[in-house]
């Protein structure tokens, strides 16, 4: 069976600091790939999607970037995190290249002090 | 217009009530539909999936989508504390793989 694992599953970062968040999907291959954003009363934000390694498409101008080494790992940095960063961030796959439904990590909640 | 409009409610109602919520949305390009439920700082988990028009029954939950009207819906019967969690709704469809969400409806089902 197909899992996803996400880490570390809570973060507190001064402003200023790096980021890595780290996503890894098992039982699948190439999965489409997803970092949410999600804040209270504002839903989820997609924030990037990959459909391939190397692939990555941004849907919002911000301090993040994402990248996809390997098939199944995607990951999401910051060279210096903003107060703005904070939130709960989650990773997600969806199994084939097309409209399907998508499968979501834990999450990672972040605050930037 | 936002793509995708959900009450967020807060819903609260007794256990054993039936429970609707609903979506509705203006692009026709979407085909896909979903419905999502999170615990509190809890990912999203996947409860149903659709593809066309009509209705779709698993266990105590039923996802209804009306294609003509932009509406869906899902009914949770003889609702249980257990099922107290934010409900989202999800769609895709057009020129790309992603999905649009609703901001979620809080559900709190009281013993």
């Amino acid at each position: 069976s197909q899992t996803i694992h996400q880490w570390p599953a809570t973060l507190v970062q001064p402003v200023g600091s790096p980021l890595s968040l780290e996503c890894t999907v098992e039982g699948t291959s190439n999965p489409n790939l997803y970092w949410y954003r999600q804040a209270a009363g504002r839903g989820l934000q997609l924030l990037f999607y990959s459909v391939g390694i190397g692939q990555i498409s941004s849907e919002v101008p911000q301090n993040l970037s994402a990248s996809r080494p390997q098939d199944r790992q995607f990951i999401l940095s910051s060279k210096k995190l903003l107060l703005s960063d904070s939130g709960f961030y989650l990773c997600a796959w969806s199994p084939l290249k097309g409209y399907t439904e998508a499968f979501f990590g834990q999450g990672t909640r972040l605050t930037v002090v | 217009q936002k793509e995708v409009e959900q009450d967020p409610g807060p819903l609260s109602v007794p256990e054993g009530a039936i429970v609707s919520l609903n979506c509705t949305y203006s692009n026709s390009a979407f085909q896909y539909f979903m419905w999502y439920r999170q615990y509190s700082r809890k990912g999203p988990e996947l409860l149903m999936y659709t593809y066309s028009s009509g209705n779709k029954e698993d266990g105590r939950f039923t996802a209804q989508v009306d294609k003509s009207s932009k509406y869906i819906s899902l009914f949770i019967r003889d609702s249980q504390p257990s099922d107290s969690a934010t409900y989202l709704c999800a769609m895709s469809g057009g020129s790309n793989y992603k999905l649009t969400f609703g901001k979620g409806t809080l559900l709190t089902v009281n013993p």
